[in-house]
């Protein structure tokens, strides 16, 4: 069965940074591009970035331009965000989702999520 | 960056009932859109892609129609498990973009 597990979420102040993992299994993980959607609490969905299967191309929200940072390793089958200078309001559940193709496409696999908290 | 409008925000009904919700575009997405179902506490599940494609194993009672700048999600025949919310996504440009989400509640 595919699936995606995040971890690396937790409690950080403002200003502090702190980076997440989405670790795949059973998929051949390079072949999709993969994104981060949060959801800040009774709030919608929100995407925030995206990574192409190659690693070639990366696109992000322009709330999170210039301080995250979207990566994959493909050879470990885990996709990171680096966040940095983190605000009050990127207090959210952060998932990773899997698309159906390479470059782009709907979000056919989602993690459970894994939250985060901006606070002093 | 390409707008997602969402209607209605809430939507009472019945079991049995037929609902739609659209999704307007503030440009042409053709029919790069998707549908997600959420419930609370857990990650949102694809229901229709490339706006009226099944996602394998989604009850046909789900069906997506439209394309440019308009698109609708049909549930026809409410059961009890389709109460939830429901989001839109466009996938044609980044940043892709949902819709607010509209909330299926029991009337």
């Amino acid at each position: 069965e595919v699936q995606l597990v995040e971890s690396g979420g937790g409690l950080v102040q403002p200003g502090g940074s702190l980076r997440l993992s989405c670790a795949a299994s059973a998929l051949t993980f390079g072949t999709y591009a993969m994104s981060w959607v949060r959801q800040a609490p009774g709030k919608g969905l929100e995407w925030v970035s995206a990574i192409s299967g190659s690693a070639g191309s990366t696109h992000f929200a322009d709330s999170v331009k210039g301080r995250f940072t979207i990566s994959r390793d493909n050879s470990k089958n885990t996709l990171y965000l680096q966040m940095n200078s983190l605000r009050a309001d990127d207090s959210a559940v952060y998932y990773c989702a899997k698309a159906r193709g390479p470059d782009s496409g709907a979000f056919d696999i989602w993690g459970q999520g894994t939250m985060v908290t901006v606070s002093s | 960056d390409i707008q997602m409008t969402q209607s209605p925000s809430t939507l009472s009904a019945s079991v049995g009932d037929r609902v739609t919700i659209t999704c307007r575009a503030s440009q042409s997405i053709s029919s790069w859109l998707a549908w997600y179902q959420q419930k609370p506490g857990k990650a949102p599940k694809l229901l229709i892609y490339r706006a009226s494609s099944l996602e394998s194993g989604v009850p046909s009672r789900f069906s997506g129609s439209g394309s440019g700048t308009e698109v609708t999600l049909t549930i026809s025949g409410l059961q009890p498990d389709d109460f939830a919310t429901y989001y839109c996504q466009q996938y044609n440009s980044y940043p892709n973009t949902f819709g607010q989400g509209t909330k299926l509640e029991i009337k």
